[in-house]
């Protein structure tokens, strides 16, 4: 069962839109939220997080947006660059310092020049 | 470097052979896990070492997968008697663990192919 849900397998997106990268969660004890990006034959590399205090975080071009009631956050990224094509992946955890991390199956994101 | 190191960064064997894969979190880091990334699918938990506490196994697939972790640095993922649908990229990842939440930082991970 599936905890932790990227419902898009990929997206496409042209150079300087926004792309909008979705993500599900079943766990209400889910605390903290993460974003990582992978590029192919590279490990997952942190992007940007979000307490379950807050409803959005913003760094940058990335902003992550958070709706507990609806059990769904949302990456934003404006404007997208080529250099953003990867893949992306929700992650999240409970609020101990015992609770593990639960990645989504992420989505692939291709930004078209 | 500073980052997690993970090897080798390739390994082939022939199905029914034993493989170790090494993992070195970042210096300091209590926390550590180990996931594993088969074609086309996204990161499956397979275990995770907080500090001096018990393990969580629960993503280990079967018995012929175990885990230590020694002196509470370097890890070991080891697999017996392995079969072809053990192929996968094996990753490592360590956070500082504590009572604050902080991101983990991955390895490159060790491709696996059994034959």
């Amino acid at each position: 069962d599936q905890q932790v849900k990227q419902n898009s397998p990929s997206l496409s997106v042209q150079e300087g839109r926004i792309s909008i990268l979705n993500c599900d969660y079943t766990n209400s004890m889910f605390d903290y939220f993460l974003w990582y990006k992978k590029y192919p034959a590279e490990g997952p590399t942190f992007l940007i997080s979000i307490s379950s205090i807050k409803d959005k975080n913003e760094d940058g071009r990335f902003t992550v947006f958070l709706n507990k009631s609806a059990k769904h956050l949302s990456l934003h990224i404006v404007p997208s660059q080529p250099g953003d094509s990867a893949v992306y992946f929700c992650a999240a955890k409970g609020e101990t310092s015992y609770d593990k991390v639960i990645f989504g199956p992420g989505t692939s994101l291709s930004v078209i020049p | 470097g500073a980052g997690v190191s993970q090897s080798p960064s390739n390994k082939v064997t022939e199905k029914g052979k034993d493989v170790e894969l090494r993992c070195d979190p970042i210096s300091g880091h209590t926390a550590l896990y180990w996931y594993r990334q088969s074609l086309g699918q996204g990161l499956e938990f397979l275990i995770y070492f907080q500090g001096n506490s018990a393990p969580d196994k629960s993503g280990l697939p079967s018995d012929r997968f175990s885990a230590e972790r020694t002196g509470g640095s370097v890890s070991t993922l080891t697999i017996q008697r392995t079969q072809q649908e053990d192929s996968a990229v094996y990753l490592c990842a360590s956070s500082p663990g504590g009572g604050n939440n902080q991101p983990q930082h991955f390895g490159d991970g060790t491709r696996l192919s059994i034959l």
